[in-house]
């Protein structure tokens, strides 16, 4: 079966950066884009981009862009995702999910991993 | 960017009943590429309809999805005791894919 499992936990203070990672397991890495979605507390899900696992390249909302860089290791189908110059705005849960149909029919994503919340505190 | 609106805030309705949830975009979602997800806390997001009308793998029948350009409704027809939980529109027409503040189904 499909399973994202994603690192555990990180608190860091602001201008720092954090790494998240997404290891993947069940289906065909390399077939399929990974988005990437962070939900803070008492808000709505706030999408940041996306990655293609089959060539590597990467769309990222520009809101995030220069901070935000995703990556893939077909190697051991792990997708990271790395936040630089944090500030306390960025506490919040960050998920990565596979997208629903392959080689990036839709941006739909279908399974998502189960969040891992990185804390921004001084 | 587009903005998605949900409706209500809060459902409060008894396990049977009918629930209708409503998602109006600022602009026209290309393709009808309209998504409903459920979330429960503590748990990842669960895909139930994507393409605003087609359910997702393994959804029961109960959960349908209609609508199309700026307007989209997630129908639950009969609620069971697992529906109560937070729910969210996403569209992923146009970048950046946007979702909506969702909407909570509770028992009344």
């Amino acid at each position: 079966q499909v399973q994202l499992v994603q690192s555990g936990a990180e608190v860091r203070k602001p201008g720092a950066s954090v790494k998240v990672s997404c290891k993947a397991s069940g289906y065909t890495f390399s077939n399929y884009g990974i988005n990437w979605v962070r939900q803070a507390p008492g808000q709505g899900p706030e999408w940041l981009g996306w990655i293609s696992a089959y060539n590597g390249n990467a769309n990222y909302a520009q809101k995030f862009q220069g901070r935000v860089t995703m990556t893939t290791d077909t190697s051991t189908t792990t997708a990271y995702m790395e936040l630089k110059s944090l500030r306390s705005d960025d506490t919040a849960v960050y998920y990565c999910a596979k997208h629903l149909v392959a080689f990036a029919g839709t941006l739909v994503s279908d399974f998502w991993g189960q969040g891992t919340l990185v804390t921004v505190s001084s | 960017e587009i903005v998605l609106t949900q409706s209500p805030d809060t459902l409060s309705l008894s396990p049977g009943e009918r629930a209708t949830l409503s998602c109006r975009a600022s602009q026209g979602v290309a393709g009808s590429y309209l998504a409903w997800y459920q979330r429960k806390v503590g748990q990842a997001p669960r895909l139930l309809i994507y393409d605003a009308s087609s359910r997702a793998t393994g959804i029961p029948d109960r959960f349908s999805g209609s609508g199309s350009a700026t307007d989209f409704t997630l129908t639950i027809s009969r609620l069971e005791p697992e529906d109560f939980a937070v729910y969210y529109c996403q569209q992923y027409g146009s970048l950046p894919l946007t979702f909506g503040g969702g909407t909570k189904v509770e028992i009344k």
